[in-house]
Formats: C-alpha cells, sequence, structure tokens
C-alpha cells in the first residue's frame, strides 16, 4: 500500500531535549516536506526537500532541521524543543514538488512541557 | 507572497444541506488550486485540484471552479451526509510548498 509513515503518533516531551519524528514514503517520490498545524493558522511549511541534493527552509524553520540521506526518508529534528514547538506535525511527499497531488502521513501530536 | 483566505467555521449543517465554504487567493503567476479534505485523527487527503482559470475540479459531489477574474476557488456540495464531517482546507501551490488556508470545520447532523 502507498503511505507515508511518520512516527511516534504521539510524544510528549520536556524542555531541550533532542527528539527526532521519523518519515517514510513507499512511492518513490523525489519531493518530502514537513509541516506543522496549529489552530486557526492552518498548515506551515517548515523544511522541504526536492530530491535528495536539495533541501532547504520553508515559512517556519527556526528550532527544526531535517536531513534527506535517502529518496524515502526525511526525518525532522528537534535539537533543543521548546513549548511554542507543541503543534500537530505532518509529514508530505509526492512525486516531483508542491504543484502535485500531495499524500499525507497521519500525524506526530509533539507537545514539549 | 502567495496566500488563502478562507471562511471561518466551524459550519453545522444537517443532512442533506448544500454546503459551500468559500476560499479567495492572492499569488503571482498561475498557481494550481487545491482542496485538501482530513477527518478526526488522520492526515490530509486531496479532495480536488484545479490547474487553470475556468478549470472545475470534482470528486465525491463536491466541486470547485478556478475564477481568475474573482481570485476564488469555493467548495459546494448539493447534499451532504455525516460522513463529510471533517476540516476542509484550501490550497494554493507554488512550485516549493502549498499555502494552505486555516481550514473549516464541517459538521454534518443526522
Amino acid at each position: 500500500e502507498a503511505q507515508v509513515t511518520q512516527n511516534p503518533r504521539y510524544l510528549i516531551t520536556v524542555t531541550g531535549k533532542k527528539l527526532t519524528v521519523t518519515c517514510s514514503q513507499n512511492m518513490n517520490h523525489e519531493y518530502m516536506s514537513w509541516y506543522r498545524q496549529d489552530p486557526g493558522l492552518g498548515l506551515r511549511q517548515i523544511y522541504y526537500s526536492m530530491n535528495v541534493e536539495v533541501t532547504d527552509k520553508g515559512d517556519v524553520p527556526e528550532g527544526y532541521k531535517v536531513s534527506r540521506k535517502e529518496k524515502r526518508n526525511f526525518p525532522l529534528i528537534l535539537e533543543s524543543p521548546s513549548p511554542n514547538q507543541t503543534s500537530l506535525y505532518f509529514c508530505a511527499s509526492s512525486l516531483e514538488g508542491a504543484n502535485e497531488k500531495l499524500f499525507f502521513g497521519s500525524g506526530t501530536q509533539l507537545s514539549v512541557l | 507572497g502567495n496566500s488563502v483566505t478562507q471562511m471561518e467555521g466551524p459550519v453545522t449543517l444537517s443532512e442533506e444541506a448544500f454546503l459551500t465554504i468559500n476560499c479567495t487567493y492572492t499569488a503571482t503567476g498561475y498557481p494550481s488550486l487545491f482542496w485538501y479534505v482530513q477527518y478526526p485523527g488522520e492526515g490530509l487527503q486531496l479532495l480536488l485540484k484545479a490547474t487553470k482559470a475556468d478549470d472545475k475540479g470534482s470528486n465525491k459531489g463536491f466541486e470547485a471552479t478556478y475564477r481568475k477574474e474573482t481570485t476564488s476557488f469555493h467548495l459546494e456540495k448539493g447534499s451532504v451526509q455525516v460522513s463529510d464531517s471533517a476540516v476542509y482546507f484550501c490550497a494554493l501551490s507554488g512550485y516549493y510548498k502549498l499555502s494552505f488556508g486555516a481550514g473549516t470545520t464541517v459538521t454534518v447532523r443526522a
């Protein structure tokens, strides 16, 4: 089954404790992206990757890192989480770019205490 | 820059009622427009899209027409069902990202 898999679904952590949210897709997609969803704000892009060689910042990259060492994986790293990073996070992928159909993961609800 | 403005919710309807969710956009160039739907506890799914002016996207009884003259992409469904209860997002594409509206929560009562 074609899918984007995110882990974990729920995560509670404390300020400053490094964490990684994993994202993997099995559709051989070139494009991957991370979004955060906050009430009243919709989804805002954190980082995107056009392919394994090109990764760049989105609208709200502060406090986040990503890597794209392989085509299928695009982990989101919070080196020192803070309470304002409490949010619902989604990974998404598509064949070539954001102007095509995006496939979304089921989301990761992160709470930073 | 690109932006999307979506009507605020929540919207509560009875089954078989008509649904309209307004969406207007600001963009440079000729973006594609999308409606995504998020069911409770799930990720977003593409509902429909339109790639150029006057295109009509349709799926599962939902329709939206790309109106360049009014910069709008309103979502409509003639007769909603309880299973249509969800959050609906209007979105506009750049090559590197989608710009989303704030989302409209729709609840359909039996």
